[in-house]
């Protein structure tokens, strides 16, 4: 395994609240990316990170924010939630080499009802 | 723009059958190549890669993959499935001007039955 852990795994949470998700690696990886999985749309980029405090936007970024203050940390913050944002959310890291694979933590299971 | 290409969206085979999953991309230049797996209620893990020489790459639990640059390919095989192989399978594709960022196929799920 990658050294990637996501909390929580699980959160049901209602519509137009704040929700935050953590990504921790212990890689000591420059680059994080946070992903959303949904049926039929396959993994589509929320956000990314190629260093501390140095983020950009992906394809579905809007309703999403992200900071990033430690190497190690890569927040994901839904900022008033909506019943669209019902996902699993995926925290993936970008090895060191010359390949560029990425490798994915375990997900986090969000309902927003 | 940049786009990956499943042609196959779910697949059903039975035990021991051949299995080839087609995945096309867009991109002209030099590519690097992925095939990732995700098994139900799981994250995605690599399953394998190409970034040079040998077009034809071998990965984990006996399957395989071919490079072909003329035809924008990088076709997924394994000559023998087994009915834990079910799960959904990615194919992703990084070029240099992407900035780390890889493009995803959307997926095919693939079903074993015993």
């Amino acid at each position: 395994d990658a050294g990637i852990t996501q909390s929580p795994r699980h959160k049901v949470t209602e519509t137009g609240t704040p929700v935050t998700l953590r990504c921790h690696q212990t890689e000591n990886h420059r680059y994080m990316y946070w992903y959303r999985q949904d049926p039929g749309h396959g993994l589509r980029l929320i956000h990314y990170s190629y260093g501390v405090k140095d983020t950009d936007k992906g394809e579905v970024s809007d309703g999403y924010s992200v900071s990033r203050s430690k190497t190690e940390d890569f927040l994901l913050t839904l900022e008033s939630a909506t019943s669209s944002q019902t996902s699993v959310y995926f925290c993936a890291i970008n090895d060191r080499g010359p390949t560029y694979e990425q490798y994915f933590g375990p997900g986090t299971r969000l309902t927003v009802t | 723009a940049q786009s990956v290409s499943q042609h196959n969206h779910h697949v059903i085979l039975s035990e021991a059958a051949s299995l080839e999953l087609g995945c096309n991309y867009s991109y002209g230049g030099t590519v690097n190549l992925f095939w990732y797996v995700q098994y139900p209620g799981q994250h995605l893990q690599l399953l394998l890669k190409y970034f040079s020489g040998d077009p034809l790459v071998k990965g984990i639990k006996g399957f395989e993959a071919e490079f072909i640059k003329s035809k924008f390919s990088f076709n997924l095989r394994k000559p023998s499935v087994q009915w834990s192989d079910t799960a959904e399978y990615f194919c992703a594709v990084y070029n240099a001007g992407n900035n780390r960022k890889l493009i995803w196929g959307l997926g095919t799920s693939l079903a074993v039955n015993p």
